[in-house]
């Protein structure tokens, strides 16, 4: 099995709202990754869990809050989003961090409008 | 910091028509190279990698790409594209200090 799924598909909410993005995976990958993806441009990493531990955060606003609550689902917590939030947001998992040989494998993401 | 080139960024190719899409990376240091295909509404899927041995890389749905040192490229290449193959092509490059970089992406339109 080598899906990375992630719920919902789609999701819109004002920028008061709080919601979460979720995701999953059972390959008993050790790294897990969050990447924001405008239309036409590439995933910019956003998060990088290693072992269930933070271990990357690009400088992402604090309005976005990673949650790794264990090694096979890591969810994306949103509080207060701007319009311009408005992105497919993206779930990646690999074997391990710093594998440089090791593929990615992504979810299909969850596409995100920010009233 | 690497830095990866896609100097296509649409690619219009008629069906049965080969294509190649072209990929340079900045740094001729030990890399590994990328090519991942992303079709509309979904997620990222890799097509090939290449991380030793043969500089030819044969890949998924009859894709491959040739590793230059010397150019400092990976372009994929396709003998006959399908429909199906309409999609966004990204080329990524992990570097010795475990960054990971894609590529502004290569948009290819298969044309019936």
């Amino acid at each position: 099995d080598t899906e990375v799924t992630q719920t919902p598909k789609h999701l819109v909410m004002g920028m008061t709202n709080k919601k979460s993005l979720k995701c999953e995976q059972h390959m008993g990958h050790r790294a897990m990754y969050w990447y924001k993806q405008k239309a036409k441009k590439p995933p910019e990493l956003m998060f990088v869990y290693s072992y269930e531990k933070l271990s990357i955060n690009e400088s992402v606003p604090s309005r976005f809050s990673p949650e790794c609550p264990n090694s096979s689902l890591l969810n994306l917590h949103l509080h207060a989003l701007q319009p311009e939030d408005s992105a497919l947001y993206l779930c990646a998992s690999s074997l391990r961090t710093g594998g440089r040989t090791d593929t990615q494998y992504f979810g299909p993401g969850t596409r995100l409008t920010v009233l | 910091a690497q830095s990866v080139t896609q100097l296509d960024s649409q690619v219009p190719v008629f069906e049965e028509a080969p294509v190649e899409l072209r990929c340079n990376y900045s740094s001729s240091v030990s890399v590994y190279l990328f090519w991942y295909v992303q079709y509309p509404n979904q997620g990222l899927q890799l097509l090939l990698k290449y991380l030793s041995g043969s500089t030819l890389v044969k890949g998924i749905n009859g894709f491959e790409a040739e590793f230059n040192k010397s150019q400092t490229s990976f372009h994929l290449r396709k003998p006959s594209v399908h429909i199906s193959d309409t999609a966004e092509y990204f080329c990524a490059v992990s570097d010795p200090g475990n960054q990971f970089y894609f590529g502004t992406g290569t948009s290819l339109t298969v044309i019936p």
